[in-house]
């Protein structure tokens, strides 16, 4: 079956610093999406982007964060100035066509840990 | 706003034992239903779901009901084994949300001891 990819599994970062969350999306899915997950919480939506735009973004989602598709395969999420409370397992998602009962594929995640 | 209640973890069984997680939502219009599996090192990766009242989603053994009168989908197995030792996930998508954004409970570690 196809796979998400995410790199790194693990990045550890000072507070104040920017980082930058890396995904290869399936190749002919159209819906990308972050999720993240703090330590014994629930899997929370960050944001949704399709045709090169934000689809839909949550509270959480404010302007620390950023999304790009640079190139034909690549999906990052940017973390300006990173705070403590950042510390997450930070997954991407990709879907076919966005339908609402459509499956979503993840990645493995990124564990990001802010000192 | 929607959301997703799930029992707390973790669940520990023996093989062979019965299994049930359970899971209740809140939602304003007719969401689909989904149970989401993250094996130790993977990604989440959809286990079964069911779109509408009283339809029952299954695989690899799982089965979960679609009860709207209840708000409940809860995940069962008859029989569990020890490589079903995972966190498990419920999930909503509102059908009314093109974009297909999921929302999570908190997940359920399931640990199967031999």
């Amino acid at each position: 079956e196809p796979e998400v990819t995410q790199t790194p599994s693990h990045q550890v970062t000072q507070m104040g610093q920017e980082v930058i969350l890396r995904c290869v999306p399936i190749s002919n899915h159209l819906y990308f999406y972050w999720y993240r997950q703090i330590l014994g919480q629930k899997v929370e939506f960050l944001v949704s982007f399709y045709n090169n735009e934000i689809s839909e973004k949550s509270e959480i989602f404010d302007d620390q964060f950023s999304v790009e598709r640079p190139d034909g395969s690549n999906f990052t999420l940017k973390i300006r100035s990173t705070k403590l409370e950042d510390s997450a397992m930070y997954f991407c998602a990709s879907s076919r066509l966005g339908q609402p009962n459509e499956k979503l594929f993840f990645g493995s995640g990124t564990q990001l840990s802010v000192l | 706003g929607d959301s997703v209640t799930q029992m707390e973890g973790p669940v520990t069984l023996s093989e062979e034992a019965f299994l049930t997680i359970n899971c209740t939502y809140t939602a304003t219009g007719y969401p689909s239903l989904f149970w989401y599996v993250q094996y130790p090192g993977e990604g989440l990766q959809l286990l079964l779901k069911a779109t509408k009242a009283d339809d029952k989603g299954s695989n690899k053994g799982f089965e979960a009901t679609y009860r709207k009168e209840t708000t409940s989908f809860h995940l069962e197995k008859g029989s569990v084994q020890v490589s079903d030792s995972a966190v498990y996930f419920c999930a909503l998508s509102d059908r009314g949300n093109q974009g297909g954004k999921l929302i999570f409970g908190q997940g359920t570690e399931l640990s199967v001891k031999p």
